[in-house]
């Protein structure tokens, strides 16, 4: 699977879109592009995920760029309850379900008052 | 309610003394994963399985076993446990591969252990 890089931390004002940026420049054309956060040291909760196309869904926005080699986590209007570390992973898809997943360690988001 | 379980929550134990940490799933999903996290190391897989009988390693299987007899159920085992275990362990699942990339994984609460 191929390897992603997230900045580390990042701000972002409450009620202000929150943008999360993931390279994945070695993701090949099987590969989906998931994001997931992490609140405290809960379990992961599965956020939205893509494959060349721009996904929206009730928690979030993903833009996929036209070459695949990276994606934008947007949150539309960040609270304090988006304060977490996001994960983008990029994950094979193939009969038989997925095999190794890598995480990383993620971009830790504080929304700020 | 469609959840993962783990078991126990929190561990205190020595080293050398076996345990297991137990995962079950009632989703019926064919692929469990296990997870450590450590301090800015981010989550780390340990083995996954695909399905009944089918187990692999992921990045750090060193002093970890797993077995998955039934679909539900996918437990932790350290035959020998070190201090350097001492960690955040998850447990996932997910459904198999149908076309959609709708194959979310599904985390457990963790289990905090530490060896002592």
């Amino acid at each position: 699977d191929a390897k992603t890089t997230q900045p580390p931390s990042m701000d972002c004002a409450e009620g202000r879109a929150a943008n999360l940026p993931c390279n994945h420049s070695t993701i090949s054309g099987n590969e989906y592009v998931y994001w997931y956060r992490q609140i405290h040291s809960q379990g992961p909760q599965y956020i939205i995920h893509g494959l060349k196309n721009n996904e929206t869904n009730e928690m979030a926005s993903l833009i996929i760029t036209e070459d695949r080699k990276s994606s934008t986590l947007i949150l539309p209007h960040a609270t304090l309850r988006d304060t977490a570390v996001y994960y983008c992973i990029v994950r094979v898809a193939r009969s038989g379900g997925y095999q190794k997943v890598t995480f990383g360690t993620g971009t830790k988001l504080q929304v700020i008052p | 309610e469609a959840q993962v379980t783990q078991n126990p929550r929190y561990l205190i134990t020595v080293t050398g003394k076996k345990l297991t940490v137990t995962c079950s799933q009632n989703m019926n999903h064919e692929y469990m994963s296990w997870y450590r996290q450590d301090p800015g190391l981010g989550l780390r897989q340990i083995y996954y399985s695909m399905n009944v009988e089918v187990t692999d390693k992921g990045d750090v299987p060193e002093g970890y076993k797993v077995s998955r007899k039934e679909k539900r159920n996918f437990p932790l085992i350290l035959e020998s446990p070190s201090p350097n275990q001492t960690s955040l362990y998850f447990c996932a699942s997910s459904s198999s591969f149908r076309g959609t990339g709708d194959n979310e994984q599904f985390f457990g609460p963790g289990t905090r252990l530490t060896v002592l």
